[in-house]
């Protein structure tokens, strides 16, 4: 099975900073990667899928790349909305397994 | 709008049985496969099953597998898990998700609510 692992598993930063998470998996999954959102007291929101691909909706200062095994997730000027646990996941194969996730702060 | 609304959550002694429901509106539900995915309190996303639109394709995390049954009935717009012999660990908040492409297994575009599944004694 492919495990998927995140870091930090938390980050405190100020608004207006630039925020990097890290997705790492164990095996190649190419770019079937997703980044999910979920914002406290919320379900889960996609907010990138093919590892780059930003869904409908969400803003530009969200962005993804990598491919194959490493890949992360941008926030170039983080917003207090912002807040929030994030999770990479592979869906190259089943199980579609999430990370553990990444908690973000405001600073 | 996609819709998903879970049901038939609730408290279930260890070993027993439960059916969770998903009802689906605002797509077209028979041309997109579906998952779902738990999340224990205060705790992280596990995910654990699809169905592919047609149903010929189904997959199940391994915490699962021979305990959980994932169906669907596209003439009701609707999903299904069927959980037997359920145990402590299972108590989580269940999600049911649309995937985002029509036609193949991918990430997960919209959720529900989720019903909570809680296993006790």
């Amino acid at each position: 099975d492919i495990q998927m692992t995140q870091s930090p598993s938390s980050l405190s930063a100020s608004v207006g900073d630039r925020v990097t998470i890290t997705c790492r998996a164990s095996q190649d999954i190419y770019n079937f990667l997703a980044w999910y959102q979920q914002k406290p007291g919320n379900v889960p929101n996609i907010l990138i899928y093919a590892a780059s691909t930003l869904e409908s909706g969400v803003p530009s200062r969200f962005s993804g790349s990598g491919f194959g095994t490493h890949f992360t997730l941008t926030i170039t000027s983080l917003q207090p909305e912002d807040v929030a646990i994030y999770y990479c996941q592979n869906y190259k194969s089943a199980p579609r397994t999430f990370g553990p996730g990444t908690k973000v702060e405001i600073k | 709008e996609v819709h998903l609304v879970e049901s038939g959550g609730g408290l279930v002694q260890p070993g027993r049985s439960l059916r969770l429901s998903c009802a689906a509106s605002g797509f077209d539900f028979n041309n997109y496969a579906m998952h779902w995915v738990r999340q224990a309190p205060g705790k992280g996303l596990e995910w654990v099953s699809n169905i592919s639109w047609d149903g010929d394709r189904i997959e199940y995390a391994d915490s699962v597998k021979g305990r959980f049954t994932i169906s669907r009935d596209n003439a009701k717009n609707s999903l299904y898990l069927h959980m037997s012999s359920l145990r402590v660990e299972d108590t989580a908040f269940y999600y049911c998700a649309r995937d985002s492409l029509r036609g193949s297994i991918t990430s997960l575009s919209s959720w529900g609510q989720g019903t909570l599944v809680t296993v006790s004694s």
